[in-house]
């Protein structure tokens, strides 16, 4: 399997209060993604990295954003958390942008 | 853009049976790949296949195999002699050439096995 490790794994929090969750990998691989997942919607893409400090937007990007200061951590911050942000999500890796994802275990955000 | 359409949501077999799972796909890309992920109960994503766009040759491993056809734009999943730890979600996905890499996952196929 490969290294991701995701934390935190549940977080609960009120809706304005900023949220950070983080990704790290331990495979040295230079693509970095975070998802989210929604009943009826499959897995959606928020922001992913090609590299440190180099970053770009998914489709639900709105309301997110991204860093990557060491090529094993990938942070994805919501700054003022919505209700319409509770779902769970999934940072996955990758070594190209054409290689098979890996993804992480998942962490289950809910926004009250 | 890239789309993926899983037209069964949700599919209950007996344990033993045989169960074929749909992703028909749309791409403009001449080059892409496919993937299929499998999302048990416990809900993590497990990484099943990758199949390019040059390589139809179907793929057989143990219990699960792969029917590629660029000609319908369809790349099908079948489970032979189900089990119930096939029970899960199983998620067709694509991407696409250089630039236009983002995966675009179909919605599921909720599989359910009965013992």
């Amino acid at each position: 399997d490969a290294g991701i490790t995701q934390s935190p794994r549940h977080k609960v929090t009120e809706t304005g209060t900023p949220v950070t969750l983080r990704c790290h990998q331990t495979e040295n691989h230079r693509y970095m993604y975070w998802y989210r997942q929604d009943p009826g919607h499959g897995l959606r893409l928020i922001h992913y990295s090609y590299g440190v400090k180099d970053t770009d937007k998914g489709e639900v990007s709105d309301g997110y954003s991204v860093s990557r200061s060491k090529t094993e951590d990938f942070l994805l911050t919501l700054e003022s958390a919505t209700s319409s942000q509770t779902s769970v999500y999934f940072c996955a890796i990758s070594e190209s942008e054409t290689d098979t994802q890996y993804f992480g275990p998942g962490t289950r955000l809910t926004v009250l | 853009a890239q789309k993926v359409t899983q037209a069964q949501t949700e599919i209950s077999v007996v344990e033993k049976e045989d169960v074929t799972l749909d992703c028909v796909y749309e791409t403009r890309d001449t080059t892409y790949y496919l993937f299929w992920y499998k999302q048990p109960p416990s809900g993590e994503l497990v990484f099943l296949i990758r199949r390019n766009s040059f390589d139809e040759q179907n793929e057989i491993s143990g219990r699960y195999s792969w029917n590629f056809q660029k000609s319908t734009s369809s790349f099908n999943f079948t489970i032979t002699a189900s089990q119930v730890v096939d029970s899960a979600v199983y998620f067709c996905a694509l991407s696409g050439n250089y630039g236009n890499n983002r995966l675009a996952f179909g919605k599921g196929n909720q599989v359910v096995v009965i013992p």
